[in-house]
């Protein structure tokens, strides 16, 4: 089944700097990929979705690319602020109501 | 307010015992799954349910045991509790019948087994 990667594990920042948050897959059939903030003691909040026919994505703060040669999806946070202190989290949908989350990766922006 | 709501937010249990977690979602979606986090594995798939069906099913003991009264409730029964089922329990919930839905994701059930 598909198997999704996340690096870092962890991330720290200086305040202003950007972070970058990468998820490898297997599935080359994968065609759905979501991206999660969860902040300490709370619930996974949505932050993009990523579609296939889709490579770049901007948010509020954010850039999502997908490389589907590679199998790669990246988060950048530009200008990090210390609000942006949380676990960010790739999912990949794999079909048949199935979703497979990366492993997380604990971020910290330090003022 | 929250749209999917899960009940009770903290639940501590003794070893052995059965427990069951609440949820209920008022998206109007037609797809809920359970997952589990902890300290061991972040984030992990545990069941999905589509019209009250069961569509997939990671959970390699019987001990749990998805119920779907209504489309809109998927409850989670765990029996025979160990300490090692200490965890978050979150519910989530999309709509379609494909993946470009992403699910959203409840408060969470914190479960601690002594």
């Amino acid at each position: 089944g598909e198997q999704v990667e996340q690096r870092p594990p962890h991330l720290s920042v200086r305040e202003g700097d950007s972070a970058v948050i990468t998820c490898t897959y297997t599935d080359p059939n994968s065609y759905y990929f979501f991206w999660y903030k969860q902040e300490p003691g709370a619930s996974l909040q949505l932050l993009m979705k990523v579609f296939s026919s889709t490579e770049i994505n901007e948010g509020q703060g954010f850039t999502v690319l997908l490389n589907k040669k590679d199998k790669r999806l990246s988060l950048n946070l530009t200008a990090a602020h210390p609000g942006d202190s949380a676990a960010y989290f790739c999912a990949v949908g794999t079909g048949n109501y199935k979703y497979v989350f990366g492993a997380g990766t604990r971020l910290k922006v330090i003022a | 307010d929250p749209k999917i709501i899960q009940k009770p937010k903290y639940l501590v249990a003794v070893t052995g015992s059965e427990k069951i977690l609440i949820c209920e979602q008022y998206l109007g979606h037609n797809a809920m799954y359970w997952y589990r986090q902890s300290a061991k594995k972040p984030l992990e798939f545990m069941f999905s349910y589509s019209y009250q069906k069961l569509m997939d099913n990671q959970t390699a003991s019987s001990r749990f045991q998805p119920q779907s009264s209504k489309k809109n409730h998927l409850d989670l029964q765990i029996t025979a509790l160990k300490p090692d089922d200490s965890a978050t329990y979150f519910c989530a919930s999309s709509q379609g019948t494909v993946n470009n839905q992403a699910p959203l994701f409840g408060e969470g059930t914190r479960l601690s087994v002594l």
